[in-house]
C-alpha cells in the first residue's frame, strides 16, 4: 500500500459525458501528478500540482482539467468523453516538486467509455 | 531525462536465471533514477532507486547500476521467480517531473 488513494476504482460511462476522478496524496506530500495509461502502453504524464498550484503540464487534452484543493487532494475532470479516453488513470504523490523525489502511485481508476 | 530510452520491450527468462533491463537518458544533470514494477491491473510500485553519488545499489535479489559517463542505468534481477513477472519502468528527472521509459514486459517461465 503506497498511501495514495484514488476513487473510484472503476468507472463506466457513455461518450459525451463528464467524470471526476479523485486522488488523495500520502500524508505530508505536497505534489500530485496525473498519468494516463492506455492498454499495453506506457505512462503518459498529464499534469502536476504542487501545494495547490499547477507546476507542469504534459499531453493533457483541452477537454481535461485538474485542480488541487487546500487539503491537498486533487481531482481530474474529463469532459466530452470519447471512446479513446478509455484508459487507466493514475495519480502519484511526492514530497516536493521536481524529478528528484520518490514518487508513489495510487491504485488507479479504470475508465471505460462506451 | 528529458528523453529516456528503455530496452528491451519484452524479456522472457527461465525461472532462476537473471534478468537485466537497460535505460539511457539524455540530460547529464540528472541525479535520480528510480525503477517501478507494475503488476497487472495495479499501480506502478517503486522497487529501487539510485542517486548519482553512487554507482550501484542492491536490495536482496534486485540491484541497480549507474554509469554517469555513458548516461545509462540498469536493473538486475537475480534468481528470478514467477512473482517477478510484471512490467518494469525506469525513469529519470525532467523539467518538474519524472520522465518514464517505455516499459519492459518481463515474463518468468517455470
Amino acid at each position: 500500500d503506497s498511501g495514495v488513494t484514488q476513487t473510484p476504482k472503476h468507472l463506466i460511462t457513455a461518450t459525451g459525458q463528464r467524470v471526476t476522478l479523485r486522488c488523495s496524496p500520502r500524508s505530508g506530500d505536497l505534489s500530485v501528478y496525473w498519468y494516463q495509461q492506455s492498454l499495453d502502453q506506457g505512462l503518459q504524464f498529464l499534469i502536476q500540482y504542487y501545494n495547490g498550484e499547477e507546476r507542469a503540464k504534459g499531453n493533457i487534452l483541452e477537454r481535461f482539467s485538474a485542480q488541487q484543493f487546500p487539503d491537498l487532494h486533487s481531482e481530474l475532470n474529463l469532459s466530452s468523453l470519447e471512446l479513446g479516453d478509455s484508459a487507466l488513470y493514475f495519480c502519484a504523490s511526492q514530497e516536493g516538486s521536481g524529478g528528484s523525489y520518490e514518487q508513489y502511485f495510487g491504485p488507479g481508476t479504470r475508465l471505460t467509455v462506451t | 531525462g528529458e528523453n529516456v530510452e528503455q530496452h528491451p520491450s519484452t524479456l522472457s527468462v527461465q525461472e532462476g536465471d537473471s534478468a537485466v533491463i537497460k535505460c539511457t537518458y539524455s540530460d547529464s544533470a540528472s541525479n535520480y533514477f528510480p525503477w517501478y514494477k507494475q503488476e497487472l491491473g495495479k499501480g506502478p510500485q517503486l522497487i529501487i532507486d539510485i542517486r548519482s553519488n553512487v554507482g550501484e545499489k542492491k536490495d536482496q535479489r534486485i540491484a541497480v547500476t549507474l554509469n554517469k559517463t555513458a548516461k545509462h542505468f540498469s536493473l538486475h534481477i537475480t534468481e528470478t521467480q514467477p512473482e517477478d513477472s510484471a512490467v518494469y519502468f525506469c525513469a529519470a528527472p525532467g523539467a518538474q517531473k519524472l520522465v518514464f521509459g517505455q516499459g519492459t514486459r518481463l515474463t518468468i517461465n517455470p
